[in-house]
């Protein structure tokens, strides 16, 4: 069974805008990771969090975690058509396995 | 570094066939993974290593099996094909301590 559980499914947005993605997920975590996957490829890390972080930058990247609602949030801002790919959660709960959401799928128009 | 590779990317199997999906990574990373991609459904662990010799189960191994005889190596093997084997599968790696896992390119297999 999924851990995480993306929200949108899928957000199509204006070039300059920014993007927010939602994850929940249902178990005590070690840390959140969130991966980006351009059509027909692979995965790309992008950010992780720890548990005991409530929130990390990275370039245009902004992660929010909120281990009470068990809930993390990516905001990606100025987006550019570059980043139009489906963006995965992942949680880390039991040391080697990384459970992944659904995704989100970000079109971005320009 | 080439990272982490996946031969083929291309598989079209008919039902009860076998085959061996190869992944490799030059990263000298203990751990590795195999995972699946359905429609709608993320990524499901199948099976995955912390080292040579040792590996364990995911959340859907049945009918893959895997070996870890090298560092570098980390076949799936599919003994006898079904079509809800029809999937994307990707293998990654990681290193001991460091979350942050990297992926090899997927190989798309069709199982008719």
């Amino acid at each position: 069974s999924q851990q995480g559980e993306e929200d949108p499914q899928a957000l199509s947005i204006q070039e300059g805008e920014n993007a927010t993605m939602n994850c929940s997920y249902k178990t005590s975590i070690n840390n959140l990771q969130w991966y980006r996957q351009n059509s027909g490829r692979g995965l790309v890390h992008l950010i992780l969090i720890r548990s005991n972080e409530r929130e990390k930058h990275s370039g245009r990247l902004r992660v929010t975690l909120d281990t009470s609602k068990k809930s993390s949030s990516l905001l990606i801002t100025a987006s550019r058509a570059a980043d139009t790919a489906s963006y995965f959660c992942a949680t880390d709960s039991y040391g080697n396995k990384l459970v992944f959401g659904a995704g989100t799928i970000l079109r971005v128009k320009s | 570094n080439a990272g982490v590779t996946q031969t083929p990317k291309f598989q079209v199997l008919k039902t009860g066939q076998s085959m061996t999906l190869q992944c490799a990574q030059d990263m000298n990373h203990e751990y590795m993974s195999w995972y699946r991609q359905d429609p709608g459904m993320g990524l499901r662990l199948i099976h995955y290593s912390v080292g040579a010799g040792i590996t364990d189960q995911g959340e859907v191994p049945n009918g893959y099996n895997v070996s870890r005889s090298t560092t570098e190596d980390f076949p799936l093997r599919l003994l006898s094909a079904a079509p809800s084997q029809t999937s994307v599968y990707f293998c990654a790696s990681w290193e001991e301590g460091h979350n942050e896992q990297f992926f090899g390119p997927g190989t798309r297999l069709t199982v008719l």
